[in-house]
């Protein structure tokens, strides 16, 4: 059984400011990691994939990282921006079960204007 | 942009009730998921559906729940006799395979209540 830790649980930052937090999971049998925005009332919306040890992805101001040998991954928010307010949910998969996502609590983020 | 859409999404029943929870995959994809969020834990995996039949599901998937692709459009996901630990999120979610990324695209959700 996978157990996926995400920290800090939640955060407050100014307007500006650039930001990151943390998602643990099981190293072994690792297949995929995923990060998910998620705003209250909404669907939550994909943000990256990643399989690969020392990837990088990044979308706009958003960006993350990979490491499948010590079993984390870092999102990083630049210059964060009110509307960039939402939980941040990581999740992981393993290769027995490909299609079964394990989720942390995530975390939620407040940027203040 | 393409989306899941889940209806209802409120539904209150009481204790004992049947009660089935709807979903519109994206059209052109293959898998199939439900997941749920008790108030306060994580989001959990209860089950994953492809080619008309269930190809993964959890320990919370017991006999009280079942899943159907009624037609080509919608993934329905029934619960038989409710009881009150039921009450949770539930949300449905598709991909286009689950090949090496398996990206999945969740939909809002359907909040239950049972009384």
């Amino acid at each position: 059984i996978l157990n996926v830790e995400q920290s800090p649980q939640s955060l407050h930052v100014q307007e500006g400011d650039s930001t990151n937090f943390t998602c643990s999971f099981p190293s072994s049998n690792f297949y995929a990691l995923h990060w998910y925005r998620w705003e209250t009332a909404k669907s939550p919306e994909a943000l990256f994939v990643m399989t690969l040890n020392g990837d990088e992805k990044k979308k706009g101001r958003i960006s993350a990282t990979l490491n499948t040998k010590e079993g984390y991954s870092y999102l990083y928010i630049k210059g964060s921006q009110p509307e960039d307010s939402a939980t941040y949910l990581c999740a992981s998969s393993s290769s027995g079960s490909a299609r079964q996502l394990t989720f942390g609590s995530g975390t939620q983020l407040t940027v203040l204007p | 942009e393409p989306e899941v859409t889940q209806t209802p999404s409120h539904q209150v029943t009481q204790m004992g009730q049947e009660v089935i929870l709807r979903c519109v995959p994206i059209s052109n994809h293959l898998y199939f998921y439900w997941y749920r969020q008790i108030l306060g834990q994580k989001v959990e995996f209860l089950v994953s559906f492809y080619n008309n039949e269930i190809s993964e599901k959890s320990e919370i998937f017991d006999d009280q729940f079942s899943v159907e692709r009624p037609d080509g459009s919608n993934f329905t996901l029934k619960i038989r006799s409710t009881k009150l630990e039921d009450s949770a999120m539930y949300f449905c979610a598709s991909s286009y395979l689950a090949g090496v990324y398996n990206e999945q695209f969740f939909g809002p959700g359907t909040r239950l209540t049972v009384l």
